[in-house]
């Protein structure tokens, strides 16, 4: 166990749909990073915000927002949603944000979209 | 921008045999380099992580991985494999381009472990 949670577990919907994961962090750790795993594009990062900032964007879709807030959890919203958003979305802590620090990831929400 | 190449999506060995799992590096600066496990219908699980603190790096469940500067390689060993070990492997970098953190992920290995 990592110590991040991620509900749902499991998340089916349908397109046009939207949808909002939710990620606890580690106690203590600032950072949270979404990540998108799906068989076509690997694992790709998405988003990080730090003690409620955005950080850094990566390969996110103008559908897809998020937000950390500050009880530092977070929160990824997926809107307008198309049957290629079916993935599972991983979110990731870590202390602070410094690069050799390690990110403990969480079991992930798999997104499935009909 | 940094990015991690690892060869072979399918590795398969014997239970008992040495398990060699490749990643390759592209980086310009010293990199951060790590090894992920992900088994079935679970999140990622760190094995170990390369900082420069020394070249040999040993992780969890008996995997090391040395860190080879001219080569560009972090290639994961294990020296006997075990059921157990059956899983999808991740090599990382830290990418901390314009003060992110993100991880760049290889494409995965996927190990199988025949008895």
């Amino acid at each position: 166990d990592s110590g991040v949670t991620q509900t749902p577990k499991h998340l089916i919907t349908a397109t046009g749909q939207r949808v909002t994961l939710r990620c606890s962090p580690r106690s203590g750790d600032l950072s949270v990073y979404w990540y998108q795993q799906s068989l076509d594009q690997g694992l790709q990062f998405l988003i990080q915000y730090y003690n409620g900032e955005e950080r850094a964007k990566g390969n996110i879709l103008e559908r897809f927002s998020a937000q950390q807030f500050p009880d530092l959890h977070s929160e990824l919203n997926l809107s307008s949603l198309e049957l290629g958003d079916s993935a599972l979305y991983f979110c990731a802590s870590s202390p602070r944000r410094q690069g050799a620090e390690t990110q403990y990831f969480g079991p992930g929400t798999r997104l499935l979209v009909l | 921008a940094q990015s991690v190449t690892q060869l072979g999506s399918h590795v398969s060995v014997s239970e008992g045999a040495l398990v060699l799992l490749r990643c390759n590096y592209s980086s310009s600066v010293p990199p951060y380099l790590f090894w992920y496990v992900q088994y079935p219908n679970q999140g990622l699980q760190l094995l170990l992580k390369y900082t420069s603190a020394a070249t040999l790096v040993k992780g969890i469940n008996g995997f090391e991985a040395e860190f080879k500067k001219s080569e560009t390689s972090f290639h994961l060993t294990k020296p006997s494999a075990h059921m157990s070990d059956a899983a999808e492997y991740f090599c990382a970098v830290s990418d901390e381009n314009q003060g992110a953190q993100k991880l760049v992920f290889g494409q995965g290995t996927r190990l199988t472990i025949n008895p």
